[in-house]
């Protein structure tokens, strides 16, 4: 079965960077049929794609985000990194990693989500 | 504004069916890429419940359907019950926005 967890501090001042891990058990983030990503959701609103990451290094990125984000990948722990940068109070929201499939890109594994609230 | 079009809102009594619509553009549903569906539930994270517009993962109940016709998408619930009370979202990849995208997302009250 497969899973992701996401793990990384709650609370980030206004102005610095929002770092978080999602680390994968049950399958192999080299195991080349997927893309890894991260997805937002500031309460009281839907769902926002932030990018994703192939096992290569390849990113994608949201328009609206990509001078702040980095997507990184660490093969050997299993894992894949967010970095947000300058982050502000419209940043505060529950992060969530998850599997996207190639092709089709469809998210079928997410992790149980992580609140991350931006204030001094 | 969401790329993908969804109604705020939709209710039906236990029992009935109720149906989810999705309206993109010619830069993703109509481009033929493919439409998925996930179910939010408070506390929880969000479960893909349609993918590739009509396929349903193992589990869940065929109850719920999707369809896809032209630059929308629709998803249908028969057989409403209690437990399916939540949101909904439509996601898919867009071309111009070279990622996925997802619609603002649809709650579900059952009456």
């Amino acid at each position: 079965q497969v899973q992701l967890q996401e793990s990384g501090p709650g609370l980030v001042k206004p102005s610095q960077t929002l770092s978080l891990t999602c680390t994968v058990s049950g399958d192999s983030i080299s195991s080349g049929s997927y893309y890894w990503s991260w997805i937002r959701q500031p309460a009281g609103k839907g769902l926002e794609w932030i990018g994703r990451i192939y096992t290569s290094g390849s990113t994608n990125y949201n328009p609206s985000l990509k001078s702040r984000v980095t997507i990184s990948v660490d093969t050997s722990q299993n894992q894949f990194s967010l970095k947000l940068r300058s982050v502000t109070a419209a940043d505060t929201a529950v992060y969530y990693c998850a599997r996207e499939q190639w092709g089709s890109w469809y998210l079928d594994y997410w992790g149980q989500g992580t609140l991350v609230t931006v204030s001094s | 504004q969401s790329v993908l079009t969804q109604p705020p809102s939709v209710s039906g009594a236990p029992g009935q069916r109720v149906t989810i619509s999705c309206t993109g553009s010619s830069s993703n549903i109509g481009a033929n890429y493919d439409l998925h569906w996930y179910q939010h539930l408070p506390g929880t994270a969000p479960k893909l419940l349609i993918y590739g517009n009509s396929n349903r993962p193992s589990g869940v109940p065929d109850r719920f359907s999707g369809s896809k016709s032209g630059t929308s998408a629709s998803l249908a619930i028969t057989g409403l019950q209690a437990e399916d009370e939540g949101d909904y979202y439509c996601q898919s990849y867009d071309s111009n926005l070279s990622g996925s995208v997802f619609g603002g997302g649809t709650k579900l009250t059952v009456l």
